[in-house]
């Protein structure tokens, strides 16, 4: 079954500390792996995308890798701001021949104190 | 370029009343999807299409339904409205090369 499983769901820090949100997935076949912000209120926004030939991929304060022999990734956030308090969603999209529809993960919310 | 838009924000239906959630976009993508996110969970698919006169249902599909004349919009249709279906909604298009989801504002939902 095809599935995304994010941890931890919860995570409280504070400002200026480094955080890291973890995504394993069983989707196959394997096309994408994108992460997705979602403020409070408003509609997810693409963070940054992960193909199968890309490990490390950095977008400002976000980097994301990727291990698609593990069918591991992660989000790590440096110094963290208040505005990055949030949900991170992973999404996972399948191949040439797969579903149109991108695979879920519910998100692990991120609370950044002062 | 307006993106996805989603009307109305906010709406607050009595039980067994029937509405439509408007969705438009202006990014001449195919793929359109409408998912529902009930408080502190993930997103569920609702119903999705793949291109005009093209629809199919997802995950949650029961007491919806939607319809796809055209590119541009894919309005879904709640009828004789639950309590079950107080959620945000949100409508999404998926760019065909790159497969990244372009989301509207969402429509808060609310059945009494």
């Amino acid at each position: 079954k095809n599935q995304v499983e994010q941890s931890p769901q919860s995570l409280i820090i504070l400002e200026g500390k480094n955080c890291t949100l973890q995504c394993n997935y069983t989707v196959s076949p394997f096309s994408n792996l994108r992460w997705y912000k979602q403020d409070t209120g408003r509609g997810p926004v693409s963070l940054t995308i992960m193909t199968f030939s890309e490990n490390t991929k950095s977008n400002g304060r976000y980097t994301a890798t990727l291990d698609a022999d593990t069918k591991q990734s992660s989000l790590h956030i440096t110094a963290s701001q208040l505005s990055d308090s949030a949900s991170y969603i992973c999404v996972v999209s399948r191949g040439s021949g797969g579903s149109y529809i991108p695979t879920f993960g519910r998100g692990t919310s991120l609370i950044v104190h002062p | 370029n307006a993106g996805v838009t989603q009307t109305p924000k906010f709406r607050i239906l009595k039980i067994g009343q029937s509405m439509t959630l408007q969705c438009t976009q202006d990014m001449n993508h195919n793929y359109m999807y409408w998912y529902r996110q009930d408080p502190g969970m993930g997103l569920k698919l609702i119903y999705y299409s793949v291109g005009a006169g093209i629809t199919d249902k997802g995950e949650v599909p029961n007491g919806y339904n939607v319809s796809r004349s055209t590119t541009e919009d894919f309005p879904l249709r709640l009828e004789l409205a639950a309590p079950s279906q107080t959620s945000v909604y949100f409508c999404a298009t998926k760019a065909g090369e790159t497969g990244e989801l372009f989301f509207g504002e969402g429509s808060r939902l609310t059945v009494l």
